[in-house]
């Protein structure tokens, strides 16, 4: 079966511009977590989706946003971006907490 | 909060040798661990999970509560297993919301 997909894989924006990261889990999983994984901080959780729903939000300011849709297909949204944003942003998908399967990553650069 | 340390930031095994990453967490709960691998270039994968107590890859590994560690083993490493390995935990913040929570990694290298 097809794995987490997403899109695009490669992203280059500039400072002060708004970004939209795409997701599509495996069929059937209904939960879609985000995380952020830089060199100097590792991989950090940004939030997590059930059923259309936001169910957790880690600690990043505002400007990270989210959601998910009722194919399960989830977004993320960074707006006002800064140089710092530069990250690799992952996607994995859950089915009732019995692991989670990662997506090849979206690869942000912002200059 | 719950915390994961990884305290080798590199580890460097010859072919053959056995190997050992550790890996300690801290939280309130009951947690659900995991390790897993990412290869040069690749996606992250699940490589264990310590609820189905199997083995992947030759690797193991055993939650221990009153040490609160969860390290992985494996008794003759491969050069393909060169890779950085996350051990991350799995904790319940509220409902049925839960949030992995990773280590900062450690990147093995298997020499011939």
């Amino acid at each position: 079966k097809a794995g987490v997909t997403q899109t695009p894989r490669y992203l280059i924006k500039t400072r002060g511009q708004q970004v939209t990261l795409s997701c599509s889990p495996i069929s059937g999983h209904r939960s879609v977590s985000w995380y952020q994984q830089t060199p100097g901080q590792g991989l950090q959780f940004l939030f997590e989706y059930f059923s259309e729903t936001q169910r957790n939000k880690g600690n990043f300011p505002g400007r990270f946003s989210g959601r998910q849709f009722s194919n399960s297909r989830s977004e993320m949204n960074v707006s006002t971006l800064e140089l710092g944003d530069s990250a690799l942003y992952l996607c994995a998908s859950s089915l009732a907490n019995y692991g989670y399967t990662f997506g090849s990553g979206t690869r942000l650069t912002v200059v | 909060a719950q915390r994961v340390t990884q305290p080798e930031k590199l580890l460097s095994v010859f072919k053959g040798a056995p190997v050992e990453l550790k890996c300690n967490y801290s939280y309130s709960g009951s947690p659900e661990l995991f390790w897993y691998v990412q290869y040069s270039r690749q996606r992250l994968q699940l490589l264990l999970r310590h609820i189905s107590r199997e083995s992947i890859k030759g690797f193991t590994a055993d939650l221990n509560k009153g040490e609160t560690s969860f390290h992985l083993k494996k008794p003759f490493a491969q050069e393909e297993d060169s890779a950085m390995y996350y051990c991350a935990l799995s904790a319940a913040t509220s409902g049925s919301a839960r949030q992995l929570t990773f280590g900062s990694g450690t990147q093995l290298t298997v020499l011939p």
